[in-house]
Parts: C-alpha cells; sequence; structure tokens
C-alpha cells in the first residue's frame, strides 16, 4: 500500500526553522515527483515546492532561498528544511506524490497520494 | 503568477446536479485537476487531466474543459459529497509552476 506520513512540524518563533520529513512506503521516493502543499488556516491549497525524480528542485516564490526540499533515498524519506520561518509560514504542510502526464511532449503532474499532513505555527 | 478562479460556494439539493467552475486565462491548453478535500482531511484528487477519474472514484464524478475554463461536474449530489473542492494546473512550460484554484465549497441541502 502507498502511503506518506509527515512529521517535525511544531510551534516556532519567528526567524527559527524547522526541518519536516515525509516517510514513504509502497514506492521509491526517487522514483516519482515530490511536493510539499501548504494550507493556512482557513486558507486553501498552496503549492510550496517540489522535487523531480531527476533530482531537479522547485520552489514557489515566497520560500525561495528559505526552504530547501531533498530526499533521501535509503530511508525512504522527504525533507523540507524550513529556515528563517515567517509567521504567514504558519499551516499545515502536506506531501504529496506526483504522477506523470504527457501533453505536448511536455511532462506535468497530478498528486495521486497524499499524507496527513503536519502543523507548523509560527508565533512568537 | 498565473489565477485559477473558483466560485466560493456552491449550494444543491440531494439528488441534484453540482457544477463548479475554474477559470483562467492561461489554462487553454493545460491539463485540470480537482481534488476533494473534507474537514480536517487531506485532499483528494477526484479528476485528473481535464476528465480521467481515478480508480475507487464514482462515476457520478466528472470533468470538462473548454478554452479557459474547467468544469467539475457532481451528479446525483449525496451528503457525503459536502467538501472544499480545488482545481490545480501544472504548468510544465513555465518552471514547473503548480497553481491551485482557490477552492469551491459545496454545501448539500
Amino acid at each position: 500500500e502507498v502511503q506518506l506520513v509527515e512529521s517535525g512540524g511544531g510551534l516556532v518563533q519567528p526567524g527559527g526553522s524547522l526541518r519536516l520529513s515525509c516517510v514513504v512506503s509502497g514506492f521509491f521516493v526517487s522514483s516519482d515527483y515530490m511536493s510539499w502543499v501548504r494550507q493556512a488556516p482557513g486558507k486553501g491549497l498552496e503549492w510550496v515546492s517540489g522535487i523531480h525524480s531527476g533530482g531537479k528542485t522547485y520552489y514557489t516564490d515566497s520560500v525561495k532561498g528559505r526552504f530547501t526540499i531533498s530526499r533521501q533515498n535509503r530511508k525512504h524519506t522527504l525533507y523540507f528544511e524550513m529556515n528563517t520561518l515567517r509567521v504567514e509560514d504558519t499551516a499545515v504542510y502536506y506531501c504529496a506524490r506526483g504522477r506523470p502526464l504527457e501533453r505536448r511532449g511536455q511532462q506535468f503532474y497530478y498528486m495521486d497520494v497524499w499524507g496527513k499532513g503536519t502543523t507548523v505555527t509560527v508565533s512568537s | 503568477s498565473d489565477v485559477l478562479t473558483q466560485p466560493p460556494s456552491v449550494s444543491v439539493a440531494p439528488g441534484q446536479t453540482a457544477t463548479i467552475t475554474c477559470g483562467g486565462s492561461t489554462i487553454g491548453g493545460e491539463g485540470v485537476h480537482w481534488y476533494q478535500q473534507k474537514p480536517g482531511q487531506a485532499p483528494v484528487v477526484v479528476v485528473y487531466d481535464d476528465s480521467d477519474r481515478p480508480s475507487g472514484i464514482p462515476e457520478r464524478f466528472s470533468g470538462s474543459h473548454s478554452g479557459n475554463t474547467a468544469t467539475l461536474t457532481i451528479s446525483r449530489v449525496e451528503a457525503g459529497d459536502e467538501a472544499d473542492y480545488y482545481c490545480q494546473v501544472w504548468y510544465s512550460s513555465s518552471d514547473q509552476g503548480v497553481v491551485f484554484g482557490g477552492g469551491t465549497k459545496l454545501t448539500v441541502l
């Protein structure tokens, strides 16, 4: 069974750091596109970052330079290192697997499996 | 970044058909996906690539896409369909930009 389990969330002061983990089972973390998606309290979904099976990484503008996505294949784990946290980073953070599709010779994805999420609260 | 516009809310009586739209000036040639999110739960994909349905999703859920508007249609709505629904586009030609719509709250009367 394909499963994703996030951990590492918590309460942190503005300017602080956290590292989220997402342990995957039923597939290899390096074989698929993996994403982090967040949801602020009472708000909608926001894609934050992704890592392609080839290793290339992607970030939304608001977290570039502050957050880093990575993976460790031996541990079947996706990571999200979050530094210089801001109040507006407060959210539930989900990891999700991307399944590939192709259109006009370009590859794109949809998120077929999601974890239950881990809550990050940035507050003084 | 690109904007996907959804109605904030849609209400429908049980047994009727719910229609949720997703509009955007740049979605014309892109595949649109739809996710259902119930309170306190993670999102679940109900339609991908405009109109494909994952295994386990009832046939009552269908999608279509014409020009700059994609549509999620839920036929014979049930109380259990009450949830937030989000459209999403993966812009493969723009440095992997991934955009979600603002979400639509479906209320079953």
